[in-house]
Formats: C-alpha cells, structure tokens, sequence
C-alpha cells in the first residue's frame, strides 16, 4: 500500500470550503486513493475514492493530480458536523494485499462558528 | 442501505473472562474485517475473511480468535486479554477484496475495557 502523508490538524470556518490534502508519492497505478473519516468515538466512515479523474459525491468532490502523487478532499460547505479526523488511504484494488486498507495518522478537522 | 451492526457497544471484562464480539451486515458482501483501534491511534488491520474463508491474520494473538459462520456474520472471541488489549474494535464489510474497488463500510465498534 501507497504510504500518504497528511497535515496533523487544519481549522476551517463554518459554510467556508474545506481543502484537505494529502501526499501520496509512492502510489503504484493500481491503487486508488481512498478518504474516510472518523466522528469522535464512532466507526470510520467512507467519503469519496478516485483512480485517475477527478471524483465527486454528494459528500465531496476529490482533485488527483495528473502525477497522482496527491490529491485534495474538498469539504465545499463545511458544517459543525464535518469536525472529524480524515483519513487518506492508497489501497490495492485488485493486486495481493487483499484490500487491506492501512490508515495513516490522518488530518483532525475543526470545524468552527 | 450501508449498515454493519456490532454488538455489544461497551463490554468490560475480567483478564480470565470468555467473551465474544459480533457484527452483522446484510448488504451481500463477501469480505469482512476486524480492526483494533487504540485511543488517539489510527486502525489497524486484525483479520480479514473473504468467502467466509479466513484471508489475512495480521500476527494477532491467539487470545483473539475470529470466526465467520456465514456471510452475512462475524464474530471474534475473546479469551485471557491482558489490559493493554482494551481498545475499540471494529468490523467492517466490503463486496469483495480483489478485482475492484474496496470501499469497506464500518461498525460503530465496541468499546472493550480489560480489568
């Protein structure tokens, strides 16, 4: 698996976008980029993934550079809610690692007033 | 509906105790997994089963002990913890591991604490 590297913490007002980044220079070609995030004391929960183009949800939108040695989670409308630790993850989508997926530190959010 | 339900939420238990945890998905995937999650720590990947076929045993200790009865279930018993294993942990589900994408839905977990 690809390692990511992403900030430690990020602050973000309320209804202002969110761009959450992350390093991944090590991934192969066929590792897709994943996010997900954890609310405080719950499970983690999926966002958005994306290979090569550009992705969009009703949660997100992700931006991979053409490299695909980063990308970018966009948080459009952040909310109090959005306040969450978000992870980045490059996993296998087909090869031998049997779609572990193995969580970095990840980026604590803050969303505030 | 992206449900996968984990029972207890909260279990306490003795370091001579027998215990089990369980987790429910009816979304017809064919992996799950266990992970243990530490406080203020990521997760980290115990054990995966593919086609109720244990796929993956990251070196977990044989006082965990997983079991997948069918598809749609997964337990992990519990036997002689030590307190340093009381963490949150969680079981989550995906269609399959190989040939597309993982996208793994999650559990709220149990929250275990060893005495």
């Amino acid at each position: 698996d690809a390692k990511t590297t992403q900030p430690t913490s990020m602050d973000c007002a309320e209804g202002r976008a969110a761009n959450l980044p992350c390093n991944h220079s090590t991934i192969s070609g066929n590792e897709y980029v994943y996010w997900y995030r954890q609310i405080h004391s719950q499970g983690p929960q999926y966002i958005i993934h994306g290979l090569k183009n550009n992705e969009t949800n009703e949660m997100a939108s992700l931006i991979i550079t053409e490299d695909r040695k980063s990308s970018t989670l966009i948080l459009p409308h952040a909310t109090l809610r959005d306040t969450a630790v978000y992870y980045c993850i490059g996993g296998d989508a087909g090869g031998t690692s049997y779609g572990k997926l193995t969580f970095g530190q990840g980026t604590i959010l803050t969303v505030h007033p | 509906d992206t449900e996968v339900t984990q029972t207890p939420k909260h279990l306490v238990m003795g370091m001579t105790n027998k215990k089990s945890l369980k987790c429910e998905q009816h979304m017809g995937h064919r992996a799950m997994y266990w992970y243990k999650q530490k406080a203020k720590k990521p997760p980290e990947l115990m054990f995966v089963y593919s086609y109720e076929k244990l796929s993956i045993n990251e070196s977990v200790p044989s006082r965990f002990s997983p079991e997948c009865p069918n598809s749609s279930l997964l337990n992990l018993h519990l036997h002689a913890l030590q307190p340093e294993d009381s963490a949150l942990y969680l079981c989550a589900s995906s269609q399959v591991i190989f040939g597309t994408e993982n996208i793994q839905y999650f559990g709220a977990g149990t929250r275990l604490s060893v005495l």
